[in-house]
């Protein structure tokens, strides 16, 4: 009973492809993001929506499109892949600001762009 | 938008010693501030928070500080046990969506 799950874990691709990553949290929250974490470890933002809608577009390619079905549910759909897209990506649900926005991350998505 | 940065990038201490890793951001309007570590290999996970309205928390071994005129907090690790190496990540609450916003992260290594 994971609380926030991605899938595919691993993901070797060669470039231009087309992929998408999947995510699903059962925390009932109304918030949901993607980060991306490089090789430096660096933890940048990409998407946040709430309640299906974008909140955050931080500044990423269109390659990138994020999908929402609904508020459990934040896809990421990855266009024509380059090199430097090799990272994780890591899908998020938060609590309410109000109470304190404490965020939980799913295990991660390793994608290998060769 | 808010900005934080994080010192040191590494960390390497004895077993039993303390750690401290110390944040700054530029956002005053910030009032949420958590401390995430993660594994090799597996998800950030939160192990404390602090909220603006306090200047210190505690969980055994793990303490929290801020000082917000100085906009600046930090995390204290006592009797560092090698189970406690990791990659930590400060956050800050910031921008009107409040969306956290990480540091670059502290590798710790705590050595047998």
């Amino acid at each position: 009973d994971t609380a926030v799950s991605q899938t595919p874990k691993y993901l070797v691709t060669q470039m231009g492809n087309d992929k998408s990553i999947k995510c699903e949290q059962n925390l009932g929250h109304d918030t949901m993001y993607w980060y991306k974490q490089d090789s430096k470890k660096f933890l940048k933002i990409m998407f946040s929506y709430n309640n299906k809608e974008l909140i955050i577009n931080e500044t990423v390619p269109n390659r990138f499109s994020p999908k929402s079905p609904d508020k459990a549910h934040l896809n990421l759909h990855i266009n024509s892949l380059e090199l430097g897209d090799s990272a994780v990506y890591f899908c998020a649900s938060s609590t309410p600001r109000r109470i304190g926005n404490t965020i939980y991350f799913g295990e991660g998505s390793w994608l290998t762009v060769v | 938008g808010e900005n934080v940065e994080q010192h040191p990038s590494t960390l390497s201490v004895q077993e039993g010693d303390s750690a401290v890793i110390k944040c700054t951001y530029s956002d005053s309007a910030s009032n949420y501030f958590p401390w995430y570590k993660q594994e090799l290999g597996k998800r950030p996970q939160l192990i404390i928070d602090i909220r603006s309205n306090v200047g210190e928390k505690k969980d055994q071994r793990i303490a929290v500080t801020l000082n917000k005129t100085a906009k600046h907090f930090s995390l204290h690790i006592t009797e560092t046990q090698p189970e406690d190496s990791a990659v930590y990540f400060c956050a800050a609450e910031g921008g009107s969506q409040g969306n956290l916003i990480f540091g670059k992260g502290t590798k710790l290594s705590v050595k047998p």
